[in-house]
């Protein structure tokens, strides 16, 4: 168990229409990522916050939102759904090693699809 | 950029050795591993920084060149515990910190 959480564990909706995904990072952790993990692609990285500012931004469509609240638990919302966004979505939060590198720590995953 | 891994699969007895390998086309200052069984999360497994350290974990180890910007993963006396897809990440020099993640190698280790 990383310590990440993520709710719900499946999601399955139709096209059109819009879901928001939930995660929480570690204890203590302030950066929270999402991944999107499609059939025979790797994890492709969306967007990442840091204490509830955005710190960069990857893959993402602009179907697709996120933001992180107060208590640094972080929202994934995608919108005018398509039958290519089915896939496993992932959050991470991260610790600073001392070499000045993130060590990530993924949640299990929403699994999301769409009929 | 995504760095790209080889093999795609490797199909192994208990016992046997193999080799996954992880390459790119930008200066690197990092390259993590880490292991995913199926519909689960990745799991951390190891980063290396440049310097070409190389790095252990019980019978699990990787190099890092960073001059030829490759890693490689070495899976000694593989168990059946480790098959999984493995992925490589990698943290480009003066870059965001957040890693670029290759396709994965699958591997299978069979009794």
């Amino acid at each position: 168990d990383s310590g990440v959480t993520q709710t719900p564990k499946h999601l399955i909706t139709a096209t059109g229409q819009r879901v928001t995904l939930r995660c929480s990072p570690r204890s203590g952790d302030l950066s929270v990522y999402w991944y999107q993990q499609s059939l025979d692609q790797g994890l492709q990285f969306l967007i990442q916050y840091y204490n509830g500012e955005e710190r960069a931004k990857g893959n993402i469509l602009e179907r697709f939102s996120a933001q992180q609240f107060p208590d640094l638990h972080s929202e994934l919302n995608l919108s005018s759904l398509e039958l290519g966004d089915s896939a496993l979505y992932f959050c991470a939060s991260s610790v600073r090693t001392s070499g000045g590198t993130n060590e990530q720590f993924f949640g299990p995953g929403t699994r999301l699809t769409v009929l | 950029q995504q760095p790209v891994q080889s093999p795609q699969a490797v199909i192994l007895r208990e016992g046997e050795d193999a080799v996954i390998n992880c390459s790119s086309s930008k200066a690197l200052y990092s390259v993590h591993w880490y292991r995913q069984k199926h519909g689960e999360a990745p799991i951390f497994l190891m980063i290396l920084l440049k310097g070409g350290e190389q790095k252990g974990h019980d019978k699990i180890s990787a190099s890092f060149n960073e001059k030829k910007q490759q890693s490689s993963l070495y899976l000694t006396a593989s168990q059946l515990s480790y098959s999984g897809t493995y992925f490589c990440g990698t943290e480009s020099s003066g870059g965001s910190y957040i890693p670029t993640f290759g396709r994965g190698t699958s591997l299978i280790v069979h009794p």
